[in-house]
């Protein structure tokens, strides 16, 4: 089974901050079906359900501020925020999709405070 | 921009089936480009796949789940369903339904999730 490992899991920056979470996979994400990394990032905050922000590990989902952005290949990958703003308080959660059988694995959860 | 809506009910007893519903609206449980998933969240903690459904009918299920997990499609009312049978406090979860736009396996639609109690 893969394996999903983010670090930190909880950080307190200031506003205006660089931001850095970390995601490693036990094995390589790389996607069969489009040769992309199948490695998704979402944000969920308290009440709501996740909202993605990086699918394919580096493209930002549509209306996703451009402070957002995704690095990394094969099993190590990076969400960054360029500088923090107030409402990006939150838990980051990343996700490898697996297709032959599919299955799609979460990460523990990052936890990002002010 | 497709709408999600889980329903059922809140309280389950442990042993009993967890039932469980999704409205779609904004886009059709017919289309060949999404899948349908369940996902659920124990309160506080992370996130878990349950399975999918793709309109066919055709199921995939998380293999920790897949003895108690039934989801079913019903693309006249345009929702799909999950079971969830011999429950125990341990299935205690928001349970949420979310799309796969079959772009890379990930979930661009979410429900606003339903919370499932399993007590007696």
């Amino acid at each position: 089974d893969i394996v999903m490992t983010q670090s930190p899991d909880s950080l307190a920056v200031s506003l205006g901050e660089r931001v850095t979470i970390n995601c490693k996979s036990s094995q390589s994400v790389l996607c069969s079906s489009n040769n992309k990394d199948c490695l998704t990032w979402y944000q969920q905050k308290p009440g709501q359900p996740p909202k993605v922000l990086i699918y394919w590990a580096s493209t930002r989902e549509s209306g996703v501020p451009d402070r957002f952005s995704g690095s990394g290949s094969g099993t190590d990958f990076t969400l960054t925020i360029s500088s923090l703003q107030a409402e990006d308080v939150a838990v980051y959660y990343c996700q490898h999709y697996y297709g032959t059988p599919p299955m799609y694995t979460f990460g523990q959860g990052t936890k990002l405070e002010i | 921009q497709v709408q999600l809506q889980a329903s059922g009910p809140g309280l389950v007893k442990p042993s009993q089936t967890l039932s469980l519903t999704c409205t779609v609206s904004g886009g059709s449980t017919s289309s060949t480009s999404s899948y349908w998933s369940w996902i659920r969240q124990p309160a506080g903690k992370g996130l878990e796949w349950i399975g999918r459904i793709y309109t066919s009918g055709s199921t995939s299920y998380n293999p920790s789940l897949k003895s108690r997990v039934t989801i079913s499609v019903d693309t006249s009312k345009n929702q799909f369903s999950l079971k969830l049978s011999s429950v125990t406090a341990a299935d205690t979860a928001v349970y949420y339904c979310a799309r796969d736009p079959m772009k890379g396996g990930y979930f661009d639609n979410w429900g606003q999730g339903a919370l499932v109690t399993v007590s007696s």
